[in-house]
């Protein structure tokens, strides 16, 4: 089973700022965040990953309260290119028995 | 980056054959591959999981003789649906997990093919 709860769908419009919220309340002490997207009829894309406070790269940023039991992923000014599913998993990547468990994801839609 | 090329991108065969899907990491070692199932509008389900050179696990309800996994290589992992059914057409996607060749450090990390659909006739 997933470890993490996401909302289903959010709407946005261009140039916004979307903040999609993963709550995951039984995350482990060496277990990572992490953030995919996904296009229709592709694989998923890694977007970033954290273990605490923020991080920040090119595409977004994410921020993870103090106690980890949830975790937030920014888009700044989105476009249209960015309607994608985004998933948000926990887990212990240096770990050889990790498997990666897709929960349902977040559909964004991006309005013009 | 790490890339995972996955072979073919769209196949459509009749009911009763099997199909063969590849997935090949580029540029590193996948010790590890995953492979995940998605039908149109669900996330992704994991089928299997194998480790180079032995036998694939399968989750709980994935038929082992019907999903054919083989991983004889660091750098090549075959899926075979055999006898292919209707209500086997589905995307299905592989992703791996290595280190890279040659690095100084190694890098850990998921890769994901680009998927192929499957469409049983």
């Amino acid at each position: 089973l997933a470890k993490t709860t996401q909302p289903i769908s959010m709407d946005s419009y261009e140039g916004q700022e979307v903040n999609i919220t993963c709550s995951h309340n039984n995350i482990a002490t060496n277990d990572y965040i992490t953030w995919y997207q996904q296009f229709p009829s592709q694989g998923p894309r890694f977007i970033i990953q954290g273990y605490k406070t923020k991080v920040t790269n090119e595409v977004a940023s994410l921020f993870i309260p103090a106690d980890r039991k949830s975790s937030t992923l920014s888009l700044p000014r989105v476009s249209l290119s960015d309607t994608a599913v985004y998933y948000c998993l926990v887990g212990d990547e240096e770990d050889s028995s990790y498997k990666l468990i897709f929960g349902s994801g977040t559909r964004l839609l991006v309005r013009p | 980056g790490a890339v995972v090329s996955q072979h073919p991108s769209w196949v459509i065969c009749k009911s009763g054959t099997s199909v063969k899907i590849e997935c090949r990491s580029l540029d590193f070692q996948a010790t590890t591959m995953f492979w995940y199932r998605q039908f149109p509008k669900q996330s992704l389900m994991l089928m299997a999981t194998s480790n180079e050179g032995s036998k694939a696990t399968y989750e709980q309800g994935v038929e082992k003789d019907k999903f054919l996994i083989n991983h004889a290589s660091l750098t090549l992992s075959t899926l075979t649906v055999t006898s292919a059914h209707p209500e086997d057409s589905s995307f299905y996607i592989c992703s791996a997990r290595g280190t890279r060749q040659g690095g100084f450090v190694a890098y850990y990390g998921y890769t994901f093919g680009s998927g192929t659909r499957l469409t049983v006739v």
